[in-house]
Order: C-alpha cells, then structure tokens, then sequence
C-alpha cells in the first residue's frame, strides 16, 4: 500500500516560492512516476508536472514551464515541487499522486497541501 | 490540446442512478479514468481505463466509454455519493499529459 504525506499549508507572499514536499512510503519509489496536481479554489482539477525518480528529469505542463521545478530524493523517498514567482492566483491546495508504471491514471493522491498566496 | 467537457452539476434521488458523462473528440478511443472528491478531501481514484473498479470500489459505481462520450453510472444512489467526480485521460500528443475533465457536482436530493 502506498502512502504519500505532503508537508502543511504555506502562506507566501506575491513574488515568493513555495516548496511543497511528498514523502512516500510502500511500493518502489524510484521506479514510479510522481505528479503534481493543483485545484483551485472552487475549480477542478490541472496537472502541472511529473518526475520519475530513477530518471531525475522532470516533465512539465508548459503552462508552468520556467516557474516550476520538480525534483525527487530517493534516499528519502521524497519529492518536491517548487513555483517560484508566485501569483495570487497560485493560491490552490496542491496534490501528489502517483502514476504507477504502464499506467497512465493517478492511483495514489497524497493529502493536499493548501498554499495561499497573499500581500 | 484536448478537451473534457462535463455538466457542472447532476442532482439524483436516494436509490435512483446517476449519470455523468464527459464528452471529448473521438473519447472512445482513448482510455478513461474517473475519481471522486468528497468535500475536503483529496480525489479517489473509481474507475481506470474505462470500466475497471479499484479495490473496495463498489460495483453500483460502473463505466462506459462509446464515440464522443464516456459514462460514469453510479447505481441505487446512497447519501455518501455526493463528491464531485472527474473524468481523466492522458494526452500523449500534448505536453498537457494528463488532461482533466471540468467536473461534475453530483448531488443527493
């Protein structure tokens, strides 16, 4: 059974970064693929990115392409998501979730961690 | 890119079925995931490629996918359906990989 546990809500400043981390625990956390999905106030649901461990790179949505930055630890089996420049209209409760291998579906989401954004 | 398109809400009685479809250019060609998110809380994987049940999903909640049109059917509606539920699929022709559908409000009268 995986279990991803995001670190707590964030309140930034317009112009400021946030990192948001995910540990993960069960499965095999190299061979996976972490995503970060964000929602909005009242809003659905928008992919921003991905990273496969055992890869390192990180793939992003080219909406955030420049101010995001996804990156993976795996001797702690943690992944981070960092925006940078960051808008009152980033305020939005951030997901992890996994895609496992030959999938192409989030089976796994994480808690959500909420970032308000604010002068 | 590609487009989901939902109804933003469905209203159904206790014990009736509920219908949310989500529409997209030649949808059944491509396979379909739903999750539903309960108020406060995160998005619960449903249904994956088009008509499979996770684990501890019940079978009332069911899928379909035809033409235009993917189906989530949710069978003899109990109280604890109300969430929004999401419909998903993945866009290899785009570097928007993971696209969501609009959302649909499901709500137990």
């Amino acid at each position: 059974q995986v279990q991803l546990v995001q670190s707590g809500a964030e309140v930034k400043k317009p112009g400021s970064s946030v990192k948001v981390s995910c540990k993960a625990s069960g499965g095999t956390f190299s061979s996976y693929t972490l995503n970060w999905v964000r929602q909005a106030p009242g809003q659905g649901l928008e992919w921003m990115g991905k990273i496969v461990p055992l890869l390192g790179a990180g793939n992003y949505a080219q909406k955030y392409q420049g101010r995001v930055t996804i990156t993976a630890d795996k001797s702690t089996s943690t992944a981070y998501m960092e925006l940078t420049s960051l808008r009152p209209e980033d305020t939005a409760v951030y997901y992890c979730t996994r895609v496992a291998n030959g999938a192409n579906y989030f089976d796994y989401w994480g808690q959500g961690s909420q970032v308000t954004v604010s002068s | 890119s590609y487009v989901l398109t939902q109804p933003p809400s469905v209203s159904v009685a206790p014990g009736q079925t509920a219908r949310i479809p989500c529409e997209g250019n030649n949808i059944e060609s491509k396979s379909v995931h739903w999750y539903q998110q309960k108020a406060g809380q995160a998005p619960v994987l449903v249904v994956y490629d088009d008509i499979v049940r996770p684990s501890g999903i019940p079978e009332r909640i069911s899928g379909s996918n035809s033409g235009n049109t993917a189906t989530l059917t949710i069978s003899r509606v109990e109280a604890g359906d109300e969430a929004d539920y999401f419909c998903q699929v993945w866009n290899s022709r785009s570097d928007l990989n993971y696209v969501f559908g609009t959302g649909t409000k499901v709500t137990v009268l």
